[in-house]
């Protein structure tokens, strides 16, 4: 079975300044995927970034960078120079075979 | 070009009643999947598809079936409708190996009063 953990419910982040969420997941598989998505008071699933188990190089999309401890099975999203727009809710994901599984969520607000 | 399309957007029904949401991708993806968000905006994986093929029944009720007439399409139909179905529906769809982004549709918010 696997299971993604975030254990920050809300976070609040000056703008300008970086803020880090926190993502630890569990799986027997070895091969696997990491996402973070974004879900603004909108509604609609935007995708972040992307991790798979195999890759050696953290992922860097923009002002998203995901830290990748692979033997601590951590997946921490860093958002560089926070932005007002950046507040919103923010899931970390895994996926292994057929299956797309999400942690609990982190709310994020930016305060300007 | 919408990639996955989700209709309604919106479904307001009273407590026993049976209705359906559709959902379409244009991606030419083998798998797709069916969430359910709740108040709390926990994200439930509720089935997963691949090809036309049910994989994954997250030990949801018998009241939702899902029907897959083609891999482009995975609808979901919902039997004698309770308060507690009252939630928002989210159908994805992504690629095999499941190594890039799932991609969503815009949601369905369904209120069964």
């Amino acid at each position: 079975a696997q299971k993604i953990t975030q254990t920050q419910p809300g976070m609040f982040v000056q703008e300008k300044e970086a803020v880090t969420l926190d993502c630890t997941y569990d799986t027997s598989d070895q091969s696997y995927g990491l996402f973070w998505y974004k879900q603004p008071s909108s509604g609609e699933m935007i995708f972040l970034i992307y991790q798979g188990s195999y890759d050696e190089q953290n992922a860097t999309e923009g002002r998203y960078s995901l830290n990748f401890q692979k033997a601590r099975k951590s997946a921490n999203l860093v958002i560089s120079a926070s932005q007002l727009g950046d507040s919103a809710m923010y899931f970390c994901a895994m996926t292994t075979r057929y299956k797309l599984s999400f942690g609990a969520g982190t709310t994020v607000t930016v305060r300007a | 070009d919408t990639a996955v399309s989700q209709t309604p957007k919106y479904l307001v029904t009273q407590m026993g009643n049976d209705k359906s949401i559709k959902c379409e991708q244009n991606l030419g993806h083998d798998t797709m999947y069916w969430y359910k968000q709740d108040s709390k905006k926990f994200l439930k994986i509720m089935f997963s598809y691949n090809n036309k093929e049910l994989i994954i029944n997250e030990t949801v009720p018998n009241r939702f079936s899902p029907k897959s007439p083609d891999k482009a399409h995975l609808n979901l139909h919902i039997n004698s409708l309770e308060l507690g179905d009252s939630a928002v529906y989210f159908c994805a769809s992504s690629p095999l190996p499941s190594n890039t982004e799932a991609f969503f549709g815009q949601g369905t918010r369904l209120t069964v009063v």
